[in-house]
């Protein structure tokens, strides 16, 4: 069974840093695209990152987190990472971990973690 | 404002059918597949559809999806009260190098 497990959120206050965790389970993790997704409250999805599968070479991210986020992964340790850096009263959202589907000709996202709370706020 | 135009809200009575719309541009929809997701509340997004109009497994026949031009459509036939939750479509814009998502459609089921 694809499981995906994150962790990490809490209560931070701007400028702060925050390390989001990902832990893939059911799965061959290093053969898979996989993405971060947040949710501010009350509001609707907003993809945040991408990161492709193998040693990740091709990354992309959302303007609006460009230059402050960082994703990476650890295929040994089955695990999917977002480095949140000078965070923002805006960046507060339920951030979500989501695996690219394969077999799919458009990018997708087949499974999703329960998400994390990351709240910003002095 | 989202990349993706999706109407705030539809409705309809249990039993009927219902169509939620995405608009969007050349440089996404017009060129890219396009994908639907179910929120139930308090949930995660679940994958209803992808690549415009196939289903994942495990899926009803009562979802199907379709794309023509720079617009995409989510059809629900046979409605249950089960169906009312948060509907997104979402594709990747080549413009912006990011995958982007529509504004969200709250489904009530009357």
């Amino acid at each position: 069974e694809v499981q995906l497990v994150e962790s990490g959120g809490g209560l931070i206050q701007p400028g702060g840093s925050l390390r989001l965790s990902c832990a893939a389970s059911g799965f061959t993790f290093s053969s898979y695209s996989m993405n971060w997704v947040r949710q501010a409250p009350g509001k609707g999805l907003e993809w945040v990152s991408y990161i492709s599968t193998g040693s990740g070479t091709t990354i992309y991210y959302a303007d609006s987190v460009k230059g402050r986020f960082t994703i990476s992964r650890d295929n040994a340790k089955n695990s999917l990472y977002l480095q949140m850096n000078s965070l923002r009263a805006e960046d507060t959202a339920v951030y979500y971990c989501a695996r690219v589907k394969a077999a799919a000709d458009g990018t997708c996202f087949d499974y999703w973690g329960q998400g994390t709370l990351v709240t910003v706020s002095s | 404002q989202s990349v993706l135009t999706q109407p705030p809200s539809v409705s309809a009575a249990p039993g009927q059918k219902v169509t939620v719309s995405c608009s969007g541009s050349s440089s996404n929809i017009g060129n890219n597949y396009v994908s639907w997701y179910q929120q139930l509340p308090g949930t995660a997004p679940k994958l209803l559809i992808y690549d415009n109009n196939k289903r994942p497994s495990g899926i009803p026949d009562r979802f199907s999806g379709s794309k023509s031009g720079t617009s995409a459509t989510l059809g629900i036939t046979g409605l249950q009260t089960g169906d009312e939750a948060d509907y997104y479509c979402g594709t990747w814009d080549g413009s912006l190098s990011a995958v982007v998502f529509g504004g969200g459609t709250k489904l009530t089921v009357l």
